[in-house]
């Protein structure tokens, strides 16, 4: 099972330039999340969907804009990027629209130069 | 939201029980505690989940006190691949995107 899968796994992007990151998670999960991790910190959400059709703004959204294309899939959109954005992005996945076992992605490691 | 305060970083020798302790003084009566291992350059990975006193499984114990104040961790003979860092999250079941995830502990396992 490949469980939550993150595209593209490194991403160097110019400052204004913009890019989505494509998540997919292959569980039936209900409610998916985008975080972020930036060096020697612990993880900030960014935006969660708790159910197909849904999306919410979690701890840090400002500069980015989230898809929930369908169930299996919740894309997170820069759409101009800056260098504050240089983290690591991570995608998640639970059955349902709690904090009980998070399934993570191995992340994309986004630079903005 | 419920703050939670970990140790930066934590010592241990191979064999050894590691205790790591998360302090969450403002935790609210509907949250539970969870705990997520990370190894570098990947995702974190669901340890073990527990509102009160102590749930034990295959690869953890949570020791969680009557005033719920704070929860530890207890790994019982550590070894080498146990070196990470260890998230401590204090949430609302079934109210999602409400809950932070700390700093984190990195626990270092030497032979």
């Amino acid at each position: 099972n490949a469980g939550v899968t993150q595209t593209p796994k490194f991403q160097v992007l110019k400052t204004g330039q913009s890019m989505t990151l494509q998540c997919a998670q292959d569980m039936n999960h209900n409610s998916m999340y985008w975080y972020r991790q930036d060096p020697g910190m612990g993880l900030r959400l960014i935006y969660y969907s708790a159910s197909e059709g849904t999306t919410d703004k979690g701890e840090v959204p400002n500069g980015y804009n989230v898809s929930r294309l369908n169930k299996r899939e919740f894309s997170l959109r820069l759409e101009s990027a800056a260098p504050s954005q240089t983290s690591v992005y991570f995608c998640a996945s639970s059955e349902v629209a709690d904090n009980y076992g998070y399934t993570f992605g191995s992340g994309t490691r986004l630079t903005v130069v | 939201l419920a703050k939670t305060t970990q140790p930066i970083s934590m010592d241990s020798y191979e064999g050894q029980e590691v205790n790591i302790t998360c302090s969450h003084n403002n935790i609210a009566t509907n949250d539970y505690i969870t705990w997520y291992q990370q190894f570098p350059s990947q995702g974190p990975r669901f340890i073990i989940q527990g509102y009160k006193t102590k749930v034990t499984n295959e690869v953890a114990s949570l020791f969680i006190p009557a005033d719920r104040k704070s929860s530890t961790l207890s790994l019982p003979r550590v070894s080498l691949s146990d070196t990470a860092v260890y998230y401590c999250l204090v949430g609302d079941l079934g109210n999602a995107g409400k809950s932070t995830f700390g700093d984190g502990t990195t626990l270092t396992v030497k032979p």
